[in-house]
């Protein structure tokens, strides 16, 4: 079982719909979460970033933890077909020698006009 | 005025062969790392480097080095190339003391034929 788990997709949603994207994870140890958005042959970009519990937003998205159920969420308002990408959840403990993120396989997104 | 750049975007070569992988970022952090990406989008920590210490990922092949000539310079050597690490690699920079939040480079698709 990997520490991240992430449904790979793909996500085929209208435009305009809201979409949720979610990771579960198994070390309870993680305390920085992080989202990421990468486009077909480009690198990861950093969306969102959370640190413990609660919920952040930013314009269109929303990024939520749940650290007792062990899962975070993304959510995106309003999605554009510009919002087709692969979105990939990342995290760290809060006393990890190097700071390494550890990611979730990604889930695509596909926004249809 | 790319913040995290890597070279050569696409790289070609025989088994057997030695290559590099050059990387550099401009945004003052101190930390760098290589993540490796599989054919399946599967981001995996390799390398994380600041100018105190070396953390491997155990699961590396010591055929993989980097080298760190200044702070914003982590280049990736890999000797005796095998079909296996065909892969996308990515460079990528955190500030340390902060959430560990990192910026990617573009990403070094490397095929071994």
């Amino acid at each position: 079982q990997k520490e991240v788990e992430q449904d790979p997709g793909p996500l085929s949603v209208p435009e305009g719909a809201i979409v949720s994207l979610n990771c579960t994870y198994s070390n309870s140890a993680f305390q920085y979460f992080m989202w990421y958005r990468q486009y077909s042959r480009k690198g990861p970009e950093l969306l969102m970033y959370t640190y413990s519990s609660g919920n952040k937003e930013d314009g269109r998205f929303t990024a939520q933890v749940d650290k007792s159920s062990k899962y975070i969420s993304l959510f995106i308002r309003d999605s554009q077909p510009s919002d087709s990408a692969t979105y990939l959840c990342a995290m760290r403990t809060n006393n990890n020698a190097g700071n390494m993120l550890t990611f979730g396989g990604g889930t695509r997104l596909m926004v249809k006009p | 005025d790319t913040a995290v750049s890597q070279t050569p975007k696409y790289l070609v070569t025989q088994m057997g062969n030695d290559k590099s992988i050059k990387c550099e970022q401009n945004l003052g952090h101190d930390t760098m790392y290589w993540y490796k990406q599989d054919s399946k989008k599967f981001l995996k920590i390799m390398f994380s480097y600041n100018n105190k210490e070396l953390i491997i990922n155990e699961t590396v092949p010591n055929r993989f080095s980097p080298k760190s000539p200044d702070k914003a310079h982590l280049n990736l050597h890999i000797n005796s190339l095998e079909l296996g690490d065909s892969a996308v690699y990515f460079c990528a920079s955190s500030q340390e003391g902060k959430g560990g939040e990192a910026f990617f480079g573009q990403g070094t698709r490397l095929t071994v034929v």
